[in-house]
């Protein structure tokens, strides 16, 4: 039972270097969703998505791209790393958008140099 | 703004302690309230809370919620080196721009042996 698998579990980038981290989910959910983890600030929302072919912004979006072109993988480019960006990247899903809890894959650390 | 606040930020106790964490929340359409621990990893599920006054049970954890004060309360009794983690609370919303669950920043809980 595999839930959230998130890879690489770390990374360092050179800045104005590109990559994708890449989230699958074996639960068939529809709400899919991207954060970051920075100390002192919580989770932060970066994009999510409610279904498959279907993505919006959250809280922190620019430089970041998503897409989401099945129901299981809903990966995260980032487009020109920036030593900002330094942060623990989480993916999370959920059944549904109302009373069901979300569960979330290991974390990426990543590091921009 | 949809926020929610967490308080306090950080915890120094004695196992054996008994400890109160505090979670308000101001969203529009609120849904519910969820709590997950975070050690080393990612965060795990506690409780979701959809119902006021209704306490959740488990083991030494237990939550209940207030939607008329909007507030949240997470209780663990006989404290245990175990216990030692990043507690976070969340609010589930109906739509937004921030998608539909908004994190708290978290309380950090140490507990000395």
């Amino acid at each position: 039972n595999a839930g959230v698998t998130q890879t690489p579990k770390f990374q360092v980038l050179k800045t104005g270097q590109s990559m994708t981290l890449q989230c699958a989910q074996d639960m068939n959910h529809e709400y899919m969703s991207w954060y970051r983890q920075d100390p002192g600030m919580g989770l932060r929302l970066i994009h999510y998505s409610v279904g498959a072919g279907i993505t919006d912004q959250g809280e922190v979006p620019n430089g970041y791209n998503v897409s989401r072109s099945t129901t299981e993988d809903f990966p995260l480019r980032l487009l020109s790393a920036a030593p900002s960006q330094t942060s623990v990247y989480f993916c999370a899903s959920s059944k549904d958008l109302w009373n069901t809890e979300a569960f979330f894959g290991q974390g990426t650390r990543l590091t921009v140099v | 703004e949809d926020k929610v606040v967490q308080s306090p930020l950080s915890l120094v106790v004695h196992e054996g302690d008994t400890v109160t964490l505090n979670c308000s929340y101001e969203v529009t359409n609120f849904r519910s309230l969820l709590w997950y621990k975070q050690e080393k990893k990612a965060p795990t599920f506690l409780f979701m809370l959809t119902s006021s006054g209704i306490e959740k049970k488990s083991g030494r954890l237990s939550s209940i919620l207030d939607k008329k004060e909007l507030f949240s309360i997470l209780n663990i009794t006989a404290t245990q080196t175990g216990d030692s983690a990043i507690y976070l609370c969340a609010a589930r919303m109906d739509g937004g721009s921030q998608g539909n669950l908004i994190f708290g920043k978290g309380t950090k809980l140490s507990v000395k042996p």
